[in-house]
């Protein structure tokens, strides 16, 4: 266990639609990052937070947005969903943002139908 | 931009066979080198990690991992797999210093071990 959470396990979702995903870092860190892992992709690096703060941007679509709450959870937002998002969504987080080791959540696994 | 490259797509070994998995990477800069694990339905988790030092990092559960700056490597080893390592391994590439902890992954090697 990693110490860090995520919620929902699994969701099932039509095209079209709206999910939010959950995320809770370690106690006391203060950087969270979300990654999706897809066939297609593999391991891709969407967002990073610190402290609230947006830090980084990766190769995160439009129609996907992410937040960082003053308590440290994070939730990504992904909107007007496709078949293509379906997908492993992977929360990590550190104890500064910069060079330090990520410790992974279990991930979201989203299905769009 | 960085990137990293895992050479073998799927791996497939005899128990008590050795094991040495490639992993490249591009980046002009120095970084911080991980190998992280994925057993099946579970979460990654980190295998080691080279910083700075000793070139040759120990992991957990016997992998061990040499960085050789010139070729751009950090190739993961095991003396002795077990059933139990049937997995898919991923490198991972840091920029050190870098002021964001975005982590680069290459595509994976999924490790089978046969008893």
């Amino acid at each position: 266990d990693s110490g860090v959470t995520q919620t929902p396990k699994h969701l099932i979702t039509a095209t079209g639609q709206r999910v939010t995903l959950r995320c809770s870092p370690r106690s006391g860190d203060l950087s969270v990052y979300w990654y999706q892992q897809s066939l297609d992709q593999g391991l891709q690096f969407l967002i990073q937070y610190y402290n609230g703060e947006e830090r980084a941007k990766g190769n995160i679509l439009e129609r996907f947005s992410a937040q960082q709450f003053p308590d440290l959870h994070s939730e990504l937002n992904l909107s007007s969903l496709e078949l293509g998002d379906s997908a492993l969504y992977f929360c990590a987080s550190s104890a500064t943002g910069t060079s330090g080791e990520q410790f992974f959540g279990p991930g979201t696994r989203l299905t769009v139908l | 931009a960085q990137s990293v490259s895992q050479h073998n797509h799927h791996v497939i070994l005899s128990e008590a066979a050795s094991l040495e998995l490639g992993c490249n990477y591009s980046y002009g800069g120095t970084v911080n080198l991980f190998w992280y694990v994925q057993y099946p339905g579970q979460h990654l988790q980190l295998l080691l990690k080279y910083f700075s030092g000793d070139p040759l990092v120990k992991g957990i559960k016997g992998f061990e991992a040499e960085f050789i700056k010139s070729k751009f490597s950090f190739n993961l080893r095991k003396p002795s797999v077990q059933w139990s390592d049937t997995a898919e391994y991923f490198c991972a590439v840091m920029a050190r210093g870098s002021t964001l902890g975005r982590l680069y992954f290459g595509r994976g090697t999924q490790l089978t071990v046969w008893p």
